[in-house]
Parts: C-alpha cells; structure tokens; sequence
C-alpha cells in the first residue's frame, strides 16, 4: 500500500525550532519529487516547499524561506522539515505529499500523509 | 506567483442536482490544473489531474475542463459523500498555488 506518515508536531513555544518527518512506504521513493503543504486551522491549502528526486533542485514559499530547510533520505525512504524561528503563523496542519509522475517539482500531488499538526504558542 | 481564484467559496445543492466550480488563473497555465476534494477531517485526495483527466478509481460523476485561465470542476449528480472541500491547484509554475477552495454541502 503506498503511504506517507508523518511525525514529529507539537506545541513549541514561538522562537522555537521543530522537525518534521515523513516516512514513505509502498513505492520507490528515490523517483519522485515530494513536498510539504500546510493548512491552517480552517483555512485553504498553502505550499510550502518542494525537493526533487535527488535534492537538487530545492525550492520555499516566500512565507517560510531562510527559516525552512527541507531535505530527504532515500536510502530511508524519509522526507523531513527542519523549521526554525517559528512564529504564530506557522501553526497548522502540515501535509508531506508526493510529486505525481515525475522527480521535479512542478506535478500534481497524488499521494498525501494524514499531517501532522504544529501550534506555535506561548 | 500565479493567482487562483476559485467561486463561489461554497454553495449548498440538492441531492442528485449539477454542480459546477470554477477556477481562473491569473495566467496562463495551459492545462497544468488539478482538482482536489478534501474531507472534513482528511487529507486532500488528487480527483482530477492535467484539467480533464480523471484519476483512477475517481466515479465519473466528476469532470473537469478548460484551459489557459478558465477551468471548470463539474459534480454531474451530487451524492451525500461529495460534501467536501474542492481545490484546484496550479502546477504551471512554483510557487504551486491553490485555489481558496469550495465547501460544497447538502441542502
């Protein structure tokens, strides 16, 4: 069965620093390109960054750029999040999602973990 | 970054009526449009890619159409397990933008 699980949110104060993972099963993960989507507390869906199939070529939303790093482990099928300087309009929903067809970044998402909710307070 | 804007923001239709969604990009995006339908409680599930092309497993009650700026999502008869939350998303170029959803209930 292809799966994303996702792990690692929480309650962080703002300041702070968090990482997420994404553990990929049911397909050759080191094939495509995954990505991070967000979703605040009843809002629509915002992208927030993408890594192709080989880590090279890396992209973030404006939103989250210099305090975001994405990167991954084939080798461990595993997708992560490091986010420093959070702040309160970070707290969501974050979503791993896999790239469609293809190990570049500019796909379709069709397969999507349950998330893993981050709140930013004090 | 390229705009979507999606309408209406939600809408409330009978059992079994038509109903449509629409999504206009601020470009043009040829036919690099997806249509997503979110559960309340779930992930967001891929229903339609390339603006037209139905996923597997997806009833055909779905469609989609368009292409450039001007894209239609279509539930042909709405049935009581479409109430959900419709996205479409662009992946013309990064940044990927989504639209700002359509909730869609019964009425």
């Amino acid at each position: 069965e292809v799966q994303l699980v996702e792990s690692g949110g929480g309650l962080v104060q703002p300041g702070r620093s968090l990482r997420l993972s994404c553990a990929a099963s049911g397909f050759i993960f080191g094939d495509y390109a995954m990505h991070w989507v967000r979703q605040a507390p009843g809002k629509g869906l915002e992208w927030v960054s993408g890594i192709s199939w080989n880590s090279g070529n890396i992209r973030y939303a404006d939103s989250v750029k210099g305090r975001f790093t994405i990167s991954r482990e084939n080798t461990r099928r595993s997708l992560y999040l490091q986010m420093d300087s959070l702040g309160t309009e970070d707290t969501a929903m974050y979503y791993c999602a896999k790239a469609y067809g293809s190990g570049n970044l500019v796909d379709a998402l069709d397969i999507w973990g349950q998330g893993t909710v981050v709140i930013v307070s004090s | 970054d390229i705009q979507m804007t999606q309408s209406p923001s939600s809408l409330s239709a009978s059992v079994g009526d038509r109903v449509t969604i629409t999504c206009q990009a601020s470009q043009d995006i040829s036919d690099y449009l997806n249509w997503y339908q979110q559960k309340p409680g779930e992930a967001p599930n891929l229903l339609i890619s390339d603006a037209s092309n139905l996923q597997t497993g997806v009833p055909s009650r779905f469609s989609g159409s368009g292409s450039g700026t001007d894209f239609t999502f279509t539930i042909s008869s709405l049935q009581p397990e479409d109430v959900a939350t419709y996205y479409c998303q662009q992946y013309d170029n990064l940044p990927l933008t989504f639209g700002g959803g359509t909730k869609v209930e019964i009425k």
